[in-house]
């Protein structure tokens, strides 16, 4: 039982590069969630995804799209990446969008934009 | 005024001393807290999870929460080094994943 797993671990990419994170779940969640945390701000959602066929944006969505690919899989997208876009990134999964709802995290992607 | 604010450290602590953890916010209906501990180089972990104000207690970790002050509070007893680590808190309204809020977090080193 991996929880939720990320690739790639680290990755550099100049700017204009497009590149996709992906994330999978293998605890039959039905909730997805992409953060993005940078130093002194907290961890904000750039996308969600409250079931399989389903994404919403969050806080920070400009910049990126999601796709979610089964139950399983949630990907995030940079189609043009720039500096700003320098940071962590953590997947997150939970079982339902309401009730005792605890978020079980990826161990993120360092993701550095030149 | 960020939603949710916490020091952010670093707080330094000799072995068994009692950590106090701390965050304030601004959004009087925030009924949901949780505390999340960040290993370095690590995900969050859900630590202690509380609904409306109150104590909840597990093992050496205690979650307190004053509505009235908008206030909470994680106390860490006879702490460890392995209780270094960044400690997050979160909110939210209506405990839906996506509406949760979170502060910038405290990095806490306990020194043997």
């Amino acid at each position: 039982n991996a929880g939720v797993t990320q690739t790639p671990k680290f990755q550099v990419l100049k700017t204009g590069q497009s590149m996709t994170l992906q994330c999978a779940q293998d605890m039959n969640h039905n909730s997805m969630y992409w953060y993005r945390q940078d130093p002194g701000m907290g961890l904000r959602l750039i996308y969600y995804s409250a079931s399989e066929g389903t994404t919403d944006k969050g806080e920070v969505p400009n910049g990126y799209n999601v796709s979610r690919l089964n139950k399983r899989e949630f990907s995030l997208r940079l189609e043009s990446a720039a500096p700003s876009q320098t940071s962590v990134y953590f997947c997150a999964s939970s079982a339902t969008s309401g009730g005792a709802n605890e978020q079980f995290f990826g161990p993120g992607t360092r993701l550095t934009v030149l | 005024q960020k939603e949710v604010e916490q020091d952010p450290g670093p707080l330094s602590v000799p072995e068994g001393a009692i950590v106090s953890l701390n965050c304030t916010y601004s959004n009087s209906a925030f009924q949901y807290f949780m505390w999340y501990r960040q290993y370095s180089r690590k995900g969050p972990e859900l630590l202690m999870y509380t609904y409306s104000s109150g104590n909840k207690e597990d093992g050496r970790f205690t979650a307190q929460v004053d509505k009235s002050s908008k206030y909470i509070s994680l106390f860490i007893r006879d702490s460890q080094p392995s209780d270094s680590a960044t400690y997050l808190c979160a909110m939210s309204e209506d405990n839906y994943g996506q509406n949760f809020v979170f502060g910038p977090g405290t990095r806490l080193s306990v020194l043997p």
